[in-house]
């Protein structure tokens, strides 16, 4: 079974602190993905990342893709209550594309709070 | 990117019987995907829609529990049959693909009782 492991699992910081989340395989991706959930809503795509060593930026949230495509994480800078949510990496792994089997593994989630 | 429109949005059911779940898509789509969220969990994928051509469920999933029907490029339909307590989830379906990305139904929120 392929796997998707995020860490940490909660986090919880002040507004304007900086933070990081990683998720982890021990398998290679074809693609990987983050989302970010609300409360009510499915999930929403942030960025979608398929070189090794991608790094990618959207306003304070910076996304880089591990060199080997194993791994990825996620910074955000100067926290905002707005970004309260579930995080979540998803990824097709590239021993399935070969297969012609494109479906989206999640990760484990982190749930994100800011406090104001 | 695709609109995905989902129903019922949430729903209170009674052990034992079924609850049907529409998503509707805005643009053609060849594959459809159903998910399965638990309290405070990740996404679990049931089973993959395509058009044409029974739905394919991933291990633990059986399409006695979870029929599926796939119509045309638009719609689809997951059925929970036989309902238990366990089976409250939210339960979302989805387009896309890997290179650019997956669009979510805003889900279907499901207490049985």
């Amino acid at each position: 079974t392929q796997l998707l492991e995020q860490s940490p699992q909660f986090l919880s910081i002040q507004e304007g602190e900086n933070l990081t989340v990683y998720c982890n395989s021990s398998s290679v991706f074809s693609s990987l993905q983050w989302y970010r959930q609300e409360p009510g809503e499915g999930p929403v795509l942030l960025v979608t990342v398929v070189t090794g060593g991608e790094v990618k930026k959207l306003k304070r949230l910076t996304f880089q893709f591990g060199d080997a495509r194993k791994d990825s994480s996620l910074h955000i800078t100067a926290a905002q209550p707005g970004d309260t949510g579930l995080y979540l990496c998803a990824g097709v792994f590239a021993s399935k594309i070969s297969m012609g089997n494109e479906k989206l593994t999640f990760g484990t989630g982190t749930r994100l709070t800011i406090i104001p | 990117s695709a609109v995905i429109s989902q129903k019922p949005s949430r729903d209170i059911c009674q052990r034992g019987t079924s609850l049907t779940i529409q998503c509707q898509v805005d643009s053609q789509v060849t594959m459809m995907f159903w998910y399965r969220q638990q309290p405070g969990q990740s996404l679990t994928l049931i089973a993959t829609a395509n058009q044409g051509s029974e739905a394919t469920y991933e291990s633990g999933f059986v399409i006695d529990k979870f029929p599926i029907s796939r119509p045309n490029l638009t719609f689809s339909t997951l059925t929970v049959s036989n309902m238990s307590p366990e089976d409250s989830s939210i339960y979302l379906c989805s387009v896309g693909g890997h290179g650019y990305g997956y669009t979510f139904g805003s889900g279907t929120r499901l207490t049985v009782v």
